[in-house]
């Protein structure tokens, strides 16, 4: 069946560091793959997404590109922020399951000044 | 515009009790789709809701179901409540369904404690 594997947290950094969360999914056909950040206390926000192969989703200066020849779909950004602490989920619909996400487990980052 | 709203946002039972949800998504969707969150478990889908109907399942037992209204808002109940359902219960609503790139908007979710 369909799922989705990322990283285990926590991941803990300096301001400005350089973050990478890996994901990677088992699908049958072609998913849509997408990123969530939900902050204490609150519901899912939708970081990015990607609909098809080699393409790049990217929102407030977090990327994430859609490689089918690895089956994954890592989280970067480039200079991270206090702000950005939270947990962030790796997630994917697929054809077969219509609108239904499939989520990873989740990584909490914690960023420090 | 108004975001999923999710009401109440706690709820305390004890067991064998049974519970509703309510969900009102985002004015104009049509789908309404529910989540389970828990620590061991994570995030797992339990159904999905489009024009008053069930469009998707997800692999929970009968004591849990759900509805939806002519005006698109959902309930979710829980049967015979278990100290295992003890989870923050998400609602999220999207345009349409069935489409796997359509993006769902979350709500800020129901936390239920059974005791």
């Amino acid at each position: 069946g369909n799922s989705v594997t990322q990283m285990e947290g926590p991941v803990t950094l300096s301001e400005e560091a350089f973050l990478t969360i890996n994901c990677t999914y088992t699908a049958t056909g072609y998913p849509s793959l997408f990123w969530y950040v939900q902050y204490p206390g609150e519901g899912l926000q939708l970081l990015l997404k990607a609909t098809k192969a080699d393409d790049k989703g990217s929102n407030k200066g977090f990327e994430a590109t859609y490689r089918k020849e690895t089956t994954s779909f890592h989280l970067e950004k480039g200079s991270v922020q206090v702000s950005d602490s939270a947990v962030y989920f790796c997630a994917l619909s697929d054809h077969q399951a219509g609108t239904a996400l499939i989520f990873g487990k989740g990584t909490t980052l914690s960023v420090s000044s | 515009k108004a975001g999923v709203t999710q009401t109440p946002r706690y709820l305390i039972k004890t067991r064998g009790q049974q519970v509703t949800l309510s969900c009102s998504p985002i004015s104009g969707h049509r789908s309404v789709s529910w989540y389970q969150q828990t620590p061991g478990q994570g995030l797992q889908f339990l159904f999905e809701y489009f024009s008053e109907t069930q469009r998707n399942k997800g692999n929970f037992p009968g004591r849990f179901s759900g509805r939806q209204f002519s005006n698109s808002r959902s309930e979710m109940n829980v049967s015979t409540l278990e100290l295992g359902d003890s989870a923050l219960y998400l609602c999220a609503s999207s345009l349409s369904a069935g489409l796997a790139k359509n993006i769902q908007y979350f709500g800020a979710g129901t936390r239920l404690s059974v005791l």
